[in-house]
């Protein structure tokens, strides 16, 4: 099936870093949203974008929708051992109802105290 | 207030049988949609439950099927089990009237030996 070009695949960095990561489509989506999942549960929503260009912020999480509308990124500061976890990305594209997403392949960030 | 929850969290079966997943959706929300994750992947969607009939489906194979009742919980079978489908599956709610809103369940391992 689809997926999204997520970028890196995983990280290893010191606790009080930034970590920046990315995530392109050769299509287009109207909704961009960013999850994270921790070992025996589902994914959790930190941000969705709504809007190409759009920067929308969730305590030390930055998240923004490409002018383009084929590219997202996430940017998370100052990072904490919380932190870790899978990130994926997920695009949403037009249509009726709740469209399905389409999922990144996740990156996977661990902190180092 | 519940989320959304998914039932067994668990299970081990055998090549050839068949397995059914459950999920109830996330209080007042009123579509499911299944997804399948593959270790080190991200979700695949399998398809959507709207007023009780399927709307969407991803690129499955007929031995997957579902169903919705009227209280909006869902089911998801397998049959005729193949290695491959050992996965984590995934439910998520969401409402079809407001969007983009979707919860994740904490979803079923399921492992076939």
């Amino acid at each position: 099936g689809q997926q999204l070009n997520q970028s890196p695949q995983s990280m290893f960095i010191q606790e009080g870093e930034d970590v920046s990561m990315n995530c392109t489509s050769s299509s287009i989506f109207n909704t961009w949203l960013w999850y994270k999942q921790e070992p025996g549960e589902g994914p959790v929503l930190l941000i969705a974008l709504y809007k190409a260009g759009e920067l929308t912020s969730n305590g030390r999480l930055t998240a923004q929708f490409g002018i383009t509308r084929k590219d997202s990124f996430l940017n998370i500061s100052a990072s904490i051992p919380s932190d870790v976890g899978i990130y994926f990305c997920a695009g949403q594209q037009a249509g009726s109802g709740n469209t399905p997403l389409v999922f990144g392949k996740g990156t996977r960030l661990s902190v180092i105290a | 207030d519940a989320g959304v929850t998914q039932s067994p969290t668990h299970l081990i079966k055998t090549r050839g049988q068949q397995v059914t997943l459950r999920c109830s959706p996330k209080s007042g929300h009123d579509t499911v949609s299944w997804y399948q994750q593959a270790l080190g992947q991200g979700p695949q969607f399998i398809f959507q439950y709207y007023e009780e009939e399927e709307r969407q489906r991803g690129n499955f194979p007929d031995r997957f099927s579902g169903h919705q009742f009227p209280n909006y919980s869902s089911e998801l079978n397998v049959n005729a089990l193949l290695l491959g489908d050992s996965a984590l599956y995934l439910c998520a709610s969401s409402s079809g009237h407001s969007g983009n809103t979707i919860y994740f369940g904490e979803g079923s391992w399921l492992t076939v030996v």
